[in-house]
Formats: C-alpha cells, sequence, structure tokens
C-alpha cells in the first residue's frame, strides 16, 4: 500500500524559510516523479512544483518560482520543499503527490499523503 | 497558469446524472491529451478518479466517465449516489507544469 507522510510544516513569519519533507513507502520510490500540490485554507488545489524519479526533470509554479526549491533523496525514499520567502498567500495544506510515470510529463497524481499544514503570520 | 474554469456548484437528484465541465485553453486542456480528475470529500485528500481524459483507475465505479472536446474537459457522474457529494477537481498538463480547475461542489439533494 502506498503511504505518503507530509511533516515540516508550521507557524512561520513572513519572509522566513521552512523545510517541507514526505516520507513515501509501499513503492519503488525511485521509480516515480513527485509532486507538491497546496491547498489553502477553503480554496481550491494549486500544484506547486514537481521533480523526475533521478531529479533532472524539476517544474514550478510562476507563484513560487525562485522561492521554492524542490528536491529529493531515493535513498531515503523522501521528497522535500525548500520554502524561503515566505508571504501570506502561502499558507495552506501542503500535500506530497506519488506520480503515475518517471518522468513528470503528461502525469496524474495517483497517491497523495494527508498533508502538513504552513501558516504565514506574523 | 490560470487555473481551469468550472462551475462553482452542482447539484441532482439521487439517480440522475451531473456533468461538471472543466474550461481552458490550447495551451492546456486543448493542447494535451492528459486531463485529470479529483474528488475530495470534507477534511480528507484528494483521490484520482479519472487520469488521461476518459480512464478510470481500478476501484473507481464506472459511473464515473469523462471527455474532452476542444478546450473542455468533462466529468460525468450517473446513477448519483449520497457518497458522491464532495469536491471535484479537474487538472490539465501544461507543458512542464500542472493547472488545476477552480473546484466544483457536487451535492446530492
Amino acid at each position: 500500500e502506498v503511504q505518503l507522510v507530509e511533516s515540516g510544516g508550521g507557524l512561520v513569519q513572513p519572509g522566513r524559510s521552512l523545510r517541507l519533507s514526505c516520507e513515501a513507502s509501499g513503492f519503488a520510490f525511485d521509480d516515480y516523479a513527485m509532486y507538491w500540490v497546496r491547498q489553502a485554507p477553503e480554496k481550491g488545489l494549486e500544484w506547486v512544483s514537481g521533480i523526475s524519479w533521478n531529479s533532472v526533470g524539476v517544474g514550478y509554479a510562476d507563484s513560487v518560482k525562485g522561492r521554492f526549491t524542490i528536491s529529493r533523496d531515493n535513498a531515503k525514499n523522501s521528497l522535500y520543499l525548500q520554502m524561503n520567502s515566505l508571504r501570506g498567500d502561502d499558507t495552506a495544506l501542503y500535500y506530497c503527490a506519488k506520480a503515475s510515470r518517471s518522468s513528470g510529463d503528461m502525469d496524474w497524481f495517483d497517491s497523495w499523503g494527508q498533508g502538513t499544514l504552513v501558516i504565514v503570520s506574523s | 497558469q490560470s487555473a481551469l474554469t468550472q462551475p462553482r456548484s452542482v447539484s441532482g437528484s439521487p439517480g440522475q446524472s451531473v456533468t461538471i465541465s472543466c474550461s481552458g485553453t490550447s495551451s492546456d486542456v486543448g493542447g494535451y491529451n492528459s486531463v485529470s480528475w479529483y474528488q475530495q470529500r470534507p477534511g480528507k485528500a484528494p483521490k484520482l478518479i479519472i487520469y488521461d481524459v476518459s480512464e478510470r483507475p481500478s476501484g473507481v465505479p464506472d459511473r464515473f466517465s469523462a471527455s474532452k472536446s476542444g478546450n473542455t474537459a468533462s466529468l460525468t457522474i450517473s446513477g448519483l449516489q449520497a457518497e458522491d457529494e464532495a469536491d471535484y477537481y479537474c487538472c490539465s498538463y501544461a507543458a512542464s507544469s500542472y493547472v488545476f480547475g477552480t473546484g466544483s461542489k457536487v451535492t446530492v439533494l
């Protein structure tokens, strides 16, 4: 059974940094691309970032480009999201999601974690 | 990367059919056969119900069907059941990125 467990969320002041983690189990982590998707309170889903199986391909939403960095450690079955220069509109539940393919192109999100909540406020 | 447009809410009685539209552009929905749909019940993570425009993952009831025409994708729920009450989101590939729809709340009357 695929399991994705996010951690690292919390309350952080505007302008500060936070690093989210996602620990994966139940599948061959290094065979699949991985993603971060967020959902602001009472709002819709927003794709944040994705990374290919070998970390060669990465992509970001315009809203986070230059501030967030996605990475993965296949030896640890873990996905990360380094979030810098946080703003109030980054407040959201951040989901880790598994791809159906290795590259991340023309993909879909076939398994999701339960999310970790990030609140950006002074 | 503007969100795809979905109706805010859709409703139907048990047993009826409802259809949710997902309108995009030639840069996303119309440009790729890569549309997926997700069901999100309150307080829960999203669940994949459709991929590659019209394919259903194993375990998803066949009352869920989907299609695409031009820049608009559609999800149809036939034989509506109480358990189908949830939020539904479309998602399209858009050249090295992905864009979600605005979301539609399905209410079973």
